[in-house]
């Protein structure tokens, strides 16, 4: 069964940078896109970005650019999000999310796999 | 990219039908049919619900249905029931590989 496994809560400091991994399996991990979505406590869902983790091409938010850089390790089936000079207001959960995928077609914004979200605390 | 504007809250009885709306602009929910929904309970990842502006996926109640009307996307819960009650989201392809979500709307089942 698909199953997207990501690390564990982290606590930083304002300007620090924080990286959440997505270990997947399951599936053929590089045969799909890999979303990052954020969530601030009691807020809305946020689009990051995304990874091709085929071929490692990505795309981030405007909101996010410069700030945010997704990898990933093929042979670990692992995708990576890094997101620099952090904030108070990145305090949120962050979510890795799998592409939905039927029949041979990818939908666009459609995610049928999520991470159990990583919760990233910036606090002084 | 702006969000895209949802309802805060909806509410309704067991048994009855509501009706979410998500307000894109040209850019996004005008421009593409691919709007989806997703339920989120408290503390919980997010379920996919709605793809494809109407299509569900695999395991997915036919309670739940969507349809578009311009830049404006809609979700009908029919025949409401209790675990129902959470949180929902609309999410709209918006051109450049870019998606954007909705607001969020909290359905209470009274």
């Amino acid at each position: 069964q698909v199953q997207l496994v990501q690390s564990g809560a982290e606590v930083k400091k304002p300007g620090a940078s924080v990286m959440v991994s997505c270990k997947a399996s399951g599936y053929t991990f590089t045969s799909y896109v890999m979303h990052w979505v954020r969530q601030a406590p009691g807020q809305r869902l946020e689009w990051m970005g995304w990874i091709n983790a085929g071929n490692g091409d990505t795309k981030y938010s405007q909101r996010f650019q410069g700030r945010v850089t997704s990898t990933r390790d093929t042979s670990a089936s692992t995708a990576y999000m890094e997101l620099s000079s952090l904030r108070s207001e990145d305090t949120a959960v962050y979510y890795c999310a799998r592409d939905y995928c039927s029949g041979g077609s990818c939908y666009q914004g459609a995610f049928d796999y999520w991470g159990q979200g990583t919760l990233v605390t910036v606090s002084s | 990219q702006s969000a895209l504007t949802q309802p805060a809250s909806v509410s309704g009885s067991p048994g009855q039908s509501i009706t979410i709306s998500c307000t894109g602009t040209s850019s996004d929910v005008g421009s593409y049919n691919l709007v989806s929904w997703y339920q989120q309970h408290p503390g919980k990842a997010p379920k996919l619900m709605i793809y494809e502006v109407s299509k569900r996926p695999s395991g997915v109640s036919n309670r739940f249905s969507g349809s578009k009307s311009g830049s404006t996307a809609s979700l009908t819960i029919s025949g409401l029931q209790a675990e129902d009650e959470a949180d929902y989201y609309c999410c709209s392809y918006a051109g450049s590989s870019v998606v954007v979500f909705g607001g969020g709307t909290k359905l209470t089942v009274l």
